[in-house]
């Protein structure tokens, strides 16, 4: 199986500031890797897939970039509406699989 | 648009077999590339896929539950249905179903299954 480790687990962060957040696969994937937001009590949402390619909707303060192991999902200003769990997913071989998630929380 | 639903039992006993139907529009599972796969989320823990079937009917299992899972489709209703047999605590968890395009990008709202005698 694929592993996907995210860092870091937890951000302290206010609204404005760049936010990254890392994937690393335990093997290449390529650019098969897609980025979900999840606030609580809710479904997971898409915001990335391919790496970098942004989902239709998605505000353009969303990117990603990375391939082969090391990925990095950017929120360039971070807005109140972003204070959320961000996960990563390789969809490169079976089992697909998931970080363990990013909780993005004030400061 | 694409919805997706969950709906099953909110609560199952140890050893039960548990049994959750995805119901979907806006989309057919006889189109090419198209899939429906199902992940679950234990209350507070990451997410974790368990089994994917494609238009088709490639089916394709998490290794680690592979023994206890079954996964079908009904086209004509628009469903996918899937089993997990012996369930046990551990498996309290929210159950998602998604439409698969190489990735997941619509989700249903979830199903929230506790197990419990």
């Amino acid at each position: 199986d694929i592993q996907m480790t995210q860092s870091p687990s937890t951000l302290s962060t206010s609204v404005g500031d760049r936010v990254t957040i890392s994937c690393r696969a335990s093997q290449s994937i390529s650019r098969w890797l897609a980025w979900y937001q999840q606030k609580p009590g809710k479904a997971p949402n898409l915001l990335l897939y391919e790496a970098s390619t942004l989902e239709s909707g998605v505000p353009s303060r969303f990117s990603g970039s990375g391939s082969g192991t090391e990925f990095t999902l950017t929120i360039s200003s971070l807005q109140p509406d972003d204070f959320a769990t961000y996960y990563c997913q390789q969809y490169s071989s079976f089992p697909w699989t998931f970080g363990q998630g990013t909780k993005v929380e004030i400061k | 648009q694409i919805t997706l639903k969950e709906s099953g039992p909110t609560l199952v006993k140890p050893t039960q077999t548990l049994t959750l139907t995805c119901t979907f529009s806006g989309f057919s599972l006889s189109t090419v590339r198209v899939g429906v796969g199902w992940i679950r989320q234990p209350p507070g823990k990451a997410l974790e896929w368990l089994a994917l079937v494609f238009w088709d009917d490639d089916k394709r299992y998490s290794p680690s539950l592979r023994n206890r899972l079954t996964i079908t489709k009904d086209t004509s209703k628009n469903q996918v249905v899937l089993t997990m047999a012996n369930m046990d605590p551990v498996d309290t968890a929210t159950y998602y179903c998604a439409h698969v395009n190489y990735y997941f990008d619509y989700w249903g709202q979830g199903t929230l299954v506790t197990v419990s005698s």
